[in-house]
């Protein structure tokens, strides 16, 4: 019912500002009691939760992360983003946009950003 | 912060039954959400509130959790099920989400 679309840069040079939206269709990004959350997931590796922005605007972030993340609501566009700052090699990873944070029940296929030197 | 541990890998033959842990403090008294993520495929649902399958999830798919594990049981394993398996909590002590470290599943 709910899909989700990641979009952006998919290389970001180190020290600067990665840049992520996700575009939702099937339901409106500022429902009634809706979540929606950001993992990544490194080369290889597991995944990592980033955060989430609830339909008011409120957010809560990884705690590891918080210093940098960055989550906001465009509800006219029915989409919501991510920034995260003074990125590094290690913040490559493919981004997914979900719906949810305890369980995220729908998620988008995912985009990969690498982190350039 | 809340810790999940599981296997890095799980290796069973066509037919067998596959069990994939996930081990926690207490993990029994918090939702446990299982996820399959096949090679380069976005993360899907097989297993939700411990329990719950969804729609579209064959009934070989079944989780438990108590104690400090969470269970993930593939009954009558196939080729196809061969993938990552994550397992996720929300901590509400934290208000965070958390996962696993994931779990290849190979079918021999």
């Amino acid at each position: 019912q709910v899909q989700l679309q990641e979009s952006g840069p998919g290389l970001v040079k180190s020290s600067e500002t990665l840049s992520l939206n996700c575009t939702v269709s099937g339901a409106f990004a500022r429902s009634v009691n809706n979540y929606w959350s950001w993992i990544r997931q490194p080369p290889g590796k597991g995944l990592e939760w980033i955060g989430y922005i609830y339909d008011s605007g409120s957010t809560n972030y990884n705690p590891s992360l918080k210093s940098r993340v960055s989550m906001s609501l465009d509800t006219p566009k029915n989409q919501f983003s991510l920034r995260l700052s003074s990125v590094t090699a290690a913040d490559t990873a493919v981004y997914y946009c979900a719906k949810g944070f305890d369980l995220l029940d729908s998620w988008g296929q995912g985009t990969l950003v690498t982190v350039s030197s | 912060s809340y810790v999940l541990t599981q296997p890095p890998s799980v290796s069973v033959a066509p037919g067998e039954t596959a069990r994939i842990s996930c081990g926690g403090n207490n993990i029994g008294s918090k939702s446990v959400h299982w996820f399959q993520q096949r090679p380069g495929q976005a993360p899907v649902v097989v297993i939700s509130y411990d329990s719950d399958r969804p729609s579209g999830i064959p009934d070989r798919f079944s989780g438990s959790n108590s104690g400090n594990t969470a269970t993930l049981t593939i009954r009558r394993v196939e080729a196809g099920d061969e993938a990552d398996y994550h397992c996720q909590v929300w901590d509400t002590n934290t208000d965070h989400t958390m996962f696993g470290g994931g779990t290849k599943l190979t079918v021999l």
